[in-house]
Order: structure tokens, then C-alpha cells, then sequence
């Protein structure tokens, strides 16, 4: 069974760029989770979709950033205007169960400049 | 908002030496999980506790989760280089979202052989 995957790994930009994270999640799993772990700090949960709907979106920092899960299947997060405070590893989860095990992508390293 | 902390931030230990890592949370959890991440990889379930004062080992990890399912803890006996790593425990608030865990800062394991 294939797992989370994420795309790209890395990705370094200049402030004020766009970038486009994708993630797929393993297969029949309607739960996808995105969160963020910036230098230092912990894990910090960003939005949950449940198929193509966004049950919880209280983790979104502002709104220059949107995830979007169009046909509940991959995923994506995109970071219009980037700011430096942005860097950090962005994962990807995916779930069968709602309250259960969490597969972790292996995460897309962002550097702002 | 809310917190779980996590202690110690870092520990270091003989190869064969126990390791316990802790767990606070300020409001009653739901539930509980614990993830390692390797250096280099992405966080990997370990576990989840529902029950208060819910024991559950596997091999030398023993985790617990206190009365009042506001604490939890990990236990790693006879410690080995494979258990290098950084642990982190993740609960879901009683009453908040289903998708929404909230992380530890986790504690990073060294093992010295």
C-alpha cells in the first residue's frame, strides 16, 4: 500500500512568491489533514477535510493561505503572498478513521527568503 | 489557546538505560496518540489512548494515560540505538474537533551505544 506523499520535498522562495504544495493521500482515506512545524516549535494543525469539505479550518494562519481538495481526492495549499515567517516543514496526514491513526506524508521543507 | 507540554525537550542516554518522556495537558483530552519521528522522516503513529488511567505496552514502550486524561506519559526500558528519535504525544480537546490534534513539542532521544 502506497503512503502519503508530498510534493515537492523542498522548495525555497523569495517573499512575496507563490507556492503551491500538493499532497496525495493514501488511497480511500477520506480524512486529509495539513499541518506545519516551523523551526523550533511544535506541530501545529493547520485544516481537516473530510472528502472534498473542510470540517476544521481553525489551524489556517491568515488568508494568504488556501487548501483546496477538489474530488476528495489530492490535496493542495497554496501560499499567496509568502512571508518569511512562513518557512517551516508542511505535513500532510490522511486518515480512515476520523479520531484514529494519523499517516504522516513526509512533509514539504519551505524556505522563505 | 490550548497546550500540551511536553518534557524533557531533549534527553540523552546509554544504550540500555530507561527513558520517559511526559505529557500535560491544560483542559481534558479525549484521547491521546504518540508518534516518533526519526531525523530525517516524518512523525509515525505509535499509539492511541482512549480510557483514563489506560495502560497499553508494546515491547520494552509502556504508555499511560492519567485518571483525569489530562497527562500521559511514554516509557522506553533498556533503551536501544533503534529508538533514536523524537517522540510526540498529540490529543484531541474534549468538545473540539474530531481532525484537530494538538502536538507536544516533543522530546528528542539520543541513544549513545
Amino acid at each position: 500500500e502506497a503512503g502519503v506523499t508530498q510534493f515537492p520535498s523542498h522548495s525555497v522562495i523569495e517573499k512575496g512568491q507563490t507556492v503551491t504544495l500538493r499532497c496525495d493521500p493514501i488511497s480511500g482515506h477520506d480524512n486529509l489533514y495539513w499541518y506545519r512545524r516551523v523551526m523550533g516549535k511544535e506541530i501545529k494543525f493547520l485544516l481537516h477535510f473530510v472528502k472534498e469539505s473542510k470540517q476544521d479550518e481553525s489551524g489556517m494562519p491568515n488568508n494568504r493561505f488556501l487548501a483546496e481538495r477538489t474530488g476528495g481526492t489530492y490535496s493542495t495549499l497554496k501560499v499567496q503572498p509568502a512571508e518569511l515567517e512562513d518557512s517551516g516543514v508542511y505535513f500532510c496526514a490522511s486518515s480512515q478513521v476520523r479520531p484514529g491513526e494519523q499517516f504522516f506524508g513526509p512533509g514539504t521543507r519551505l524556505t522563505v527568503l | 489557546g490550548q497546550q500540551v507540554m511536553q518534557i524533557p525537550q531533549y534527553q540523552h542516554v546509554q544504550e540500555g538505560e530507561d527513558f520517559t518522556t511526559y505529557c500535560n495537558s491544560s483542559t481534558t483530552l479525549s484521547n491521546i496518540q504518540w508518534y516518533k519521528q526519526r531525523p530525517g522522516g516524518h512523525p509515525v503513529f505509535l499509539i492511541q489512548l482512549v480510557k483514563s488511567g489506560e495502560v497499553k505496552k508494546q515491547k520494552r514502550l509502556t504508555f499511560q494515560f492519567g485518571e483525569a486524561k489530562k497527562n500521559s506519559s511514554l516509557h522506553i526500558t533498556a533503551t536501544q540505538t533503534t529508538d533514536v528519535g523524537t517522540y510526540f504525544c498529540a490529543g484531541r480537546v474534549v468538545g473540539g474537533s474530531q481532525g484537530n490534534l494538538i502536538f507536544g513539542k516533543g522530546t528528542k532521544l539520543s541513544v549513545k551505544p
